[in-house]
């Protein structure tokens, strides 16, 4: 079935880097644009970065600019958040999604059950 | 303050219908397609609605959506008790170049 499976979350203290992964299955990876979204304790999504079927192109929020970088190896099926300079600001529940159709649209039909990054 | 509003309560008795608002801008609503996630409690959002009014597979025909401008809405008719979530609105927004979510809104069901 299709699924989405994030790890590489933890405890880090402030200033340090974290990298965290997502497992796809059960479709064609290549062929989707795909986004980090994250959650902060009682808050509501916050979207972090997506990236384009092919990887040529990304986009960020603000605040994580010049800090984080979103990548994907569509040979493993597997998308990344290289992590730098984390504050404590950053830590929340991180989830992958996969794009329902485009890069530059909100739609996410699949959705991992996020890991937990602790700053 | 998110870049699309939503009122952050609702509440509706059983059996009724309820809506929920989204209120953005040219940059976002007025110019992009406006998608609604539900999130149960501990679990990840899910897709309701897509491209402004459409239904994912195996999302109940009792959730629907429309657009107006740089205001779009969700409707829920028929209220179960199951209903019980928080919602949230999303956007792209072309002048921040990514996703906007709004603030989100508990939905409760009397």
């Amino acid at each position: 079935q299709v699924q989405l499976v994030e790890s590489g979350g933890g405890g880090v203290q402030p200033g340090r880097s974290l990298r965290l992964s997502c497992a796809a299955s059960g479709f064609s990876f290549s062929r989707y644009a795909m986004h980090w979204v994250r959650q902060a304790p009682g808050k509501g999504p916050e979207w972090v970065a997506v990236i384009s079927y092919d990887g040529s192109k990304e986009y960020y929020v603000d605040s994580v600019k010049g800090r984080f970088t979103i990548s994907r190896d569509n040979s493993k099926n597997t998308l990344y958040l290289e992590m730098n300079s984390l504050r404590a600001e950053d830590t929340a529940l991180y989830y992958c999604a996969k794009s329902d159709d485009s890069l530059t649209g909100a739609g996410m039909d699949v959705w991992g059950q996020g890991t937990t990054v602790t700053v | 303050q998110s870049a699309l509003t939503q009122p952050p309560s609702v509440s509706e008795a059983p059996r009724q219908r309820v809506t929920i608002s989204c209120s953005g801008s040219t940059s976002n609503i007025g110019n992009n397609a406006v998608n609604w996630y539900r999130q149960l409690p501990g679990k990840a959002p899910q897709l309701i609605i897509f491209y402004d009014d459409l239904l994912p597979s195996g999302v109940s025909d009792r959730f629907s959506g429309s657009k107006s401008g740089t205001s779009a809405s969700l409707a829920i008719s028929g209220l179960r008790s199951e209903d019980e979530a928080d919602y949230y609105c999303a956007a792209w927004d072309d002048s921040l170049n990514g996703v906007v979510f709004g603030g989100g809104t508990k939905l409760t069901v009397l």
